[in-house]
């Protein structure tokens, strides 16, 4: 069975100082990953994903996550960060088969707050 | 591009009353979504559909009918309207099911009275 963990429900940076939020899976087959982020008041976007080409991923805003199958870890990260960039951040993973709950597995999500 | 759109994107209606979320996508993906999203229970997924005709319920399916005699459009009507369905709506599309990423719309953010 597949499953996602975001370690972190709550991470707080200055303005300029790199983010790391973490995210570890499980999962039986070669899974495809992704980092949405949902800034208040609006929908999920996808920041990146991880579909088993390079495993350091790039995605939008500076944002970038490595996968490392020895630890099942999908950080994302940026070098930055920017008041923009406070928002909600959910890692998710596709599951190989459906079903009722769907093919995508959410985490609980991550809320990163950036002082001035 | 318009991409995926809700509406309305704020509604307020009283209990038992039938209210209809509309949904619609320009790029022909053919998987469709419909989301809750709770403080406290996350992202849980109310109905798919897969194609035109073609639908399939979800986690939390009771109290939701949907439809989809387009590709392009995926309402999502509460028969009955309960306080319990207060919540934002989300609705999705995707090109496929299998590892594949799906694409949000901006949320419909209901309030049941």
């Amino acid at each position: 069975a597949q499953s996602v963990t975001q370690l972190d429900s709550h991470v707080s940076v200055s303005e300029g100082t790199p983010v790391l939020l973490r995210c570890n899976y499980s999962s039986s087959y070669s899974p495809s990953l992704f980092w949405y982020v949902q800034h208040p008041n609006k929908g999920l976007q996808l920041l990146l994903k991880y579909t088993s080409a390079a495993t350091l991923v790039k995605g939008i805003n500076g944002f970038e996550a490595e996968f490392k199958k020895s630890e099942t870890s999908f950080h994302l990260t940026k070098p930055s960060a920017h008041m923009s960039d406070a928002a909600e951040y959910f890692c998710v993973v596709s599951r190989s088969y459906g079903g009722s709950q769907g093919n995508l597995i959410f985490g609980k999500g991550t809320k990163l707050s950036v002082k001035p | 591009d318009a991409g995926i759109t809700q509406s309305p994107r704020y509604k307020i209606t009283e209990t038992g009353r039938q209210v209809t979320l509309m949904c619609h996508q320009t790029w022909s993906h053919s998987y469709m979504f419909w989301y809750r999203q709770d403080l406290g229970h996350g992202l849980r997924l109310i109905y798919y559909s897969a194609a035109a005709d073609i639908t399939d319920k979800g986690e939390v399916p009771d109290g939701y009918v949907v439809s989809r005699s387009k590709t392009e459009n995926f309402p999502l009507t509460l028969e009955s309207a309960t306080r319990s369905q207060t919540s934002v709506y989300f609705c999705a599309s995707s090109e496929s099911y299998q590892l594949h990423e799906q694409y949000f719309g901006p949320g419909t953010r209901l309030t049941v009275t």
